[in-house]
């Protein structure tokens, strides 16, 4: 079975500094999509970024990326220049081939201004 | 983008009541929805897949005659929660598979029974 595995449940980072989220995973797929949702208070799930599996090339969205490390299966998520607005939980998430989806536990992000 | 819209967004019902949380797909048709459940602080656990026109698969642990689910139409699924009792109070999350973004997310819907 997937797991998702994220170690840190709480993270703060100082505004306009950056910020990595750890996530890690376990799988026997080799076909496979990653995610990272951010759950604002209003606990609505928002897409941050998504990795297909078969791309080297690590996903990037402005202020966010991705350090992708297949054979380690890790999927870690760098914040750059954050900003209060990002102060969130962060969810790692994986799709397997069959659409499934499993989340990790989350990570809390603070932004000190 | 694709919205799923989801109501109602709180509902507080007495113990031994049912209520329906719907989920619809405002500008695209989705085959395939899925019904989650959050306890407070904690992640998302999914709790169903709901394909249009057949039955519901249920994960395992999650019981299917009290969480019915029905998906009718490509635009609405529904998750009636059947005798709820105060250990249903969660938040149920549904979402819809897009295949060009991964998934869709409604608002939630917080269920208090009292």
């Amino acid at each position: 079975a997937q797991t998702v595995t994220q170690s840190q449940p709480e993270m703060s980072v100082q505004e306009a500094e950056t910020v990595t989220l750890s996530c890690t995973y376990d799988t026997s797929e080799s076909d496979y999509y990653l995610f990272w949702y951010k759950q604002p208070p209003s606990r609505q799930m928002i897409l941050v970024i998504r990795q297909e599996a078969y791309k080297q090339q690590n996903a990037t969205e402005n202020r966010f990326s991705v350090n992708f490390q297949k054979a380690a299966k890790s999927f870690s998520l760098k914040i750059s220049d954050s900003q209060l607005g990002d102060a969130a939980m962060y969810f790692c998430a994986y799709r397997s081939g069959g659409n499934q989806f499993y989340f990790g536990t989350g990570t809390s992000l603070t932004v000190i201004p | 983008g694709a919205v799923v819209s989801q109501h109602p967004s709180w509902v507080i019902c007495k113990s031994g009541t049912s209520v329906k949380i719907e989920c619809r797909s405002l500008d695209f048709q989705a085959t395939t929805m899925f019904w989650y459940r959050q306890f407070p602080k904690q992640s998302l656990m999914l709790m169903a897949t709901s394909n249009e026109g057949s039955k519901a698969t249920y994960e395992q642990g999650v019981e299917k005659d009290k969480f019915l689910i029905n998906h009718a139409s490509l635009t609405l699924s529904t998750l009636t929660v059947t005798s709820a009792h105060p250990e249903d109070s969660s938040f149920y999350i549904c979402s819809a598979l897009l295949r060009a973004y991964g998934y869709t997310f409604g608002s939630g819907t917080r269920l208090t029974v009292v």
